[in-house]
Protein backbone atom coordinates (compact mmCIF):
# COMPACT_ATOMS: atom_id res chain seq x y z
CA UNK A 1 0.00 0.00 0.00
CA UNK A 2 2.13 2.89 -1.65
CA UNK A 3 2.13 6.01 1.16
CA UNK A 4 3.19 8.64 -1.33
CA UNK A 5 1.78 8.02 -5.05
CA UNK A 6 2.33 9.93 -7.88
CA UNK A 7 1.66 9.55 -11.57
CA UNK A 8 2.63 9.49 -14.30
CA UNK A 9 5.89 7.98 -13.59
CA UNK A 10 7.08 9.11 -17.07
CA UNK A 11 6.30 11.57 -19.16
CA UNK A 12 7.05 13.09 -22.37
CA UNK A 13 5.83 16.21 -24.35
CA UNK A 14 6.73 18.66 -26.25
CA UNK A 15 7.71 22.23 -25.52
CA UNK A 16 5.03 25.18 -25.38
CA UNK A 17 2.27 22.04 -23.59
CA UNK A 18 0.85 22.17 -20.73
CA UNK A 19 1.13 18.88 -18.29
CA UNK A 20 0.14 17.92 -15.01
CA UNK A 21 1.35 15.47 -12.67
CA UNK A 22 -0.39 14.05 -9.50
CA UNK A 23 0.06 12.94 -6.06
CA UNK A 24 -1.32 11.53 -3.31
CA UNK A 25 -0.51 10.24 0.45
CA UNK A 26 -2.74 8.23 2.41
CA UNK A 27 -0.21 8.77 5.52
CA UNK A 28 -2.61 11.69 6.96
CA UNK A 29 -0.06 14.90 6.89
CA UNK A 30 -1.16 17.68 6.71
CA UNK A 31 2.28 18.85 4.70
CA UNK A 32 2.77 18.54 0.90
CA UNK A 33 6.30 19.22 -0.90
CA UNK A 34 7.25 19.17 -4.60
CA UNK A 35 11.17 18.90 -5.09
CA UNK A 36 12.54 19.04 -8.38
CA UNK A 37 15.98 16.76 -8.79
CA UNK A 38 18.04 18.63 -11.98
CA UNK A 39 20.59 17.21 -13.83
CA UNK A 40 23.09 18.04 -11.64
CA UNK A 41 20.99 15.14 -9.21
CA UNK A 42 20.19 18.19 -6.75
CA UNK A 43 17.16 17.92 -4.79
CA UNK A 44 15.36 21.26 -4.88
CA UNK A 45 11.97 22.17 -2.52
CA UNK A 46 9.83 23.94 -5.27
CA UNK A 47 6.49 24.42 -3.03
CA UNK A 48 5.32 23.42 0.81
CA UNK A 49 1.41 23.37 1.01
CA UNK A 50 0.53 23.15 4.56
CA UNK A 51 -3.67 23.38 4.97
CA UNK A 52 -3.98 26.13 2.61
CA UNK A 53 -0.73 27.91 3.19
CA UNK A 54 1.62 27.99 0.29
CA UNK A 55 4.93 28.56 0.24
CA UNK A 56 6.64 28.83 -2.63
CA UNK A 57 10.32 28.87 -3.30
CA UNK A 58 11.34 32.28 -4.78
CA UNK A 59 13.58 30.79 -7.60
CA UNK A 60 10.79 28.43 -9.32
CA UNK A 61 9.25 30.24 -12.27
CA UNK A 62 5.77 30.89 -12.26
CA UNK A 63 4.23 28.80 -14.86
CA UNK A 64 4.81 26.03 -11.95
CA UNK A 65 1.39 25.77 -9.79
CA UNK A 66 0.83 23.38 -7.64
CA UNK A 67 -2.92 22.57 -6.73
CA UNK A 68 -4.82 21.15 -4.45
CA UNK A 69 -7.80 19.71 -4.14
CA UNK A 70 -7.76 18.24 -0.32
CA UNK A 71 -5.21 17.74 1.77
CA UNK A 72 -4.40 14.32 0.54
CA UNK A 73 -3.28 15.73 -3.16
CA UNK A 74 -1.16 18.05 -4.40
CA UNK A 75 -0.87 17.87 -7.71
CA UNK A 76 1.55 19.85 -9.80
CA UNK A 77 0.72 22.05 -13.32
CA UNK A 78 3.35 23.55 -15.80
CA UNK A 79 2.48 25.49 -18.43
CA UNK A 80 4.54 26.86 -21.49
CA UNK A 81 6.67 24.00 -20.66
CA UNK A 82 10.43 24.47 -21.84
CA UNK A 83 13.37 22.24 -22.63
CA UNK A 84 15.42 23.39 -19.42
CA UNK A 85 12.32 21.89 -17.03
CA UNK A 86 12.82 18.26 -17.74
CA UNK A 87 13.96 16.47 -14.77
CA UNK A 88 12.50 14.34 -11.87
CA UNK A 89 9.98 15.80 -9.80
CA UNK A 90 9.37 14.09 -6.17
CA UNK A 91 6.28 14.25 -4.67
CA UNK A 92 6.59 14.13 -0.40
CA UNK A 93 4.40 14.36 2.60
CA UNK A 94 5.23 15.20 6.23
CA UNK A 95 3.19 16.03 10.02
CA UNK A 96 3.72 19.44 10.67
CA UNK A 97 4.68 20.40 14.40
CA UNK A 98 6.05 16.80 15.05
CA UNK A 99 9.83 17.10 15.89
CA UNK A 100 10.98 13.74 15.08
CA UNK A 101 9.51 13.13 11.84
CA UNK A 102 10.78 12.77 8.09
CA UNK A 103 9.26 13.58 4.83
CA UNK A 104 7.82 10.28 2.77
CA UNK A 105 8.72 10.78 -0.88
CA UNK A 106 6.58 9.27 -3.93
CA UNK A 107 8.79 7.17 -6.63
CA UNK A 108 9.21 10.40 -8.73
CA UNK A 109 7.96 11.88 -12.61
CA UNK A 110 10.54 11.47 -14.90
CA UNK A 111 10.00 14.74 -16.79
CA UNK A 112 11.22 14.96 -21.02
CA UNK A 113 10.85 18.34 -22.35
CA UNK A 114 11.42 17.81 -26.38
CA UNK B 1 23.99 29.12 -2.69
CA UNK B 2 24.04 25.55 -0.80
CA UNK B 3 22.28 25.51 2.68
CA UNK B 4 23.80 21.79 2.75
CA UNK B 5 26.36 20.30 1.47
CA UNK B 6 28.29 16.73 0.70
CA UNK B 7 31.59 17.21 -0.82
CA UNK B 8 32.13 13.97 -1.80
CA UNK B 9 30.32 12.82 -5.00
CA UNK B 10 31.14 9.41 -4.48
CA UNK B 11 32.55 6.50 -1.84
CA UNK B 12 33.98 3.21 -2.29
CA UNK B 13 33.69 0.85 0.85
CA UNK B 14 34.83 -2.80 0.30
CA UNK B 15 32.00 -5.63 2.04
CA UNK B 16 32.13 -5.83 5.96
CA UNK B 17 33.92 -2.27 6.12
CA UNK B 18 32.73 0.84 7.51
CA UNK B 19 31.17 3.78 5.63
CA UNK B 20 31.99 7.17 6.66
CA UNK B 21 29.34 9.85 4.64
CA UNK B 22 29.48 13.67 5.45
CA UNK B 23 27.72 16.32 5.30
CA UNK B 24 28.27 20.02 6.34
CA UNK B 25 25.57 22.35 6.81
CA UNK B 26 25.46 26.85 7.02
CA UNK B 27 22.46 27.82 7.90
CA UNK B 28 22.70 27.62 12.43
CA UNK B 29 19.03 27.46 12.89
CA UNK B 30 18.69 23.95 11.25
CA UNK B 31 17.69 21.87 14.24
CA UNK B 32 16.74 18.20 12.68
CA UNK B 33 18.83 16.73 9.99
CA UNK B 34 18.01 13.28 8.54
CA UNK B 35 19.78 10.88 6.24
CA UNK B 36 17.72 9.60 3.01
CA UNK B 37 18.89 6.60 0.77
CA UNK B 38 17.93 6.47 -2.95
CA UNK B 39 18.33 3.59 -5.30
CA UNK B 40 17.90 4.61 -9.30
CA UNK B 41 14.16 5.02 -10.66
CA UNK B 42 12.85 5.06 -7.19
CA UNK B 43 12.32 8.00 -4.43
CA UNK B 44 14.62 8.63 -1.42
CA UNK B 45 13.55 6.67 1.58
CA UNK B 46 14.26 7.96 5.16
CA UNK B 47 16.76 6.20 6.96
CA UNK B 48 18.00 7.88 10.27
CA UNK B 49 17.47 11.11 11.58
CA UNK B 50 19.43 13.23 14.63
CA UNK B 51 18.05 16.58 16.60
CA UNK B 52 20.39 19.11 17.41
CA UNK B 53 19.84 18.55 20.92
CA UNK B 54 21.54 15.08 20.61
CA UNK B 55 25.25 14.24 19.03
CA UNK B 56 24.46 10.64 18.34
CA UNK B 57 21.59 8.48 17.55
CA UNK B 58 22.07 4.74 16.57
CA UNK B 59 19.49 2.42 14.32
CA UNK B 60 20.74 -1.09 14.08
CA UNK B 61 24.45 -0.96 11.21
CA UNK B 62 23.44 3.01 10.89
CA UNK B 63 25.13 5.66 13.38
CA UNK B 64 24.62 9.02 13.06
CA UNK B 65 27.06 11.58 14.87
CA UNK B 66 26.33 15.59 15.08
CA UNK B 67 29.17 18.30 15.99
CA UNK B 68 26.74 21.08 16.30
CA UNK B 69 29.77 23.91 16.73
CA UNK B 70 31.42 22.41 13.40
CA UNK B 71 28.08 22.66 11.75
CA UNK B 72 28.74 18.63 10.51
CA UNK B 73 26.91 15.86 10.35
CA UNK B 74 28.24 12.17 9.54
CA UNK B 75 26.55 8.72 8.26
CA UNK B 76 28.41 5.26 9.74
CA UNK B 77 27.34 2.33 8.59
CA UNK B 78 28.98 -0.78 9.95
CA UNK B 79 29.33 -3.47 8.74
CA UNK B 80 28.74 -2.00 4.95
CA UNK B 81 27.01 -4.61 3.32
CA UNK B 82 26.62 -4.35 -1.16
CA UNK B 83 23.07 -3.68 -0.65
CA UNK B 84 23.73 -0.38 0.67
CA UNK B 85 25.38 0.64 -2.71
CA UNK B 86 22.85 4.08 -3.41
CA UNK B 87 22.89 7.38 -3.09
CA UNK B 88 22.98 8.72 0.02
CA UNK B 89 21.20 12.31 0.64
CA UNK B 90 21.76 14.63 3.64
CA UNK B 91 18.79 16.88 4.85
CA UNK B 92 18.24 19.02 7.37
CA UNK B 93 15.23 21.58 8.81
CA UNK B 94 15.28 24.10 10.83
CA UNK B 95 11.10 24.53 10.59
CA UNK B 96 10.31 21.16 13.19
CA UNK B 97 10.71 18.91 10.44
CA UNK B 98 9.50 20.67 7.77
CA UNK B 99 10.65 22.43 4.23
CA UNK B 100 13.58 20.02 4.27
CA UNK B 101 16.63 21.45 2.60
CA UNK B 102 18.87 18.78 0.95
CA UNK B 103 22.70 18.07 0.13
CA UNK B 104 23.85 16.89 -3.29
CA UNK B 105 24.55 13.59 -2.26
CA UNK B 106 26.67 10.89 -2.13
CA UNK B 107 27.09 7.79 -4.12
CA UNK B 108 28.04 4.78 -2.04
CA UNK B 109 29.57 1.45 -3.41
CA UNK B 110 29.84 -1.27 -1.77
CA UNK B 111 32.24 -3.86 -3.33
CA UNK B 112 32.00 -7.51 -2.48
Amino acid sequence: DTAVSQTPKYLVTQMGNDKSIKCEQNLGHDTMYWYKQDSKKFLKIMFSYNNKELIINETVPNRFSPKSPDKAHLNLHINSLELGDSAVYFCASSQRGRRDTEAFFGQGTRLTVV
Amino acid sequence: DQQVKQNSPSLSVQEGRISILNCDYTNSMFDYFLWYKKYPAEGPTFLISISSIKDKNEDGRFTVFLNKSAKHLSLHIVPSQPGDSAVYFCAASADYGQNFVFGPGTRLSVLP
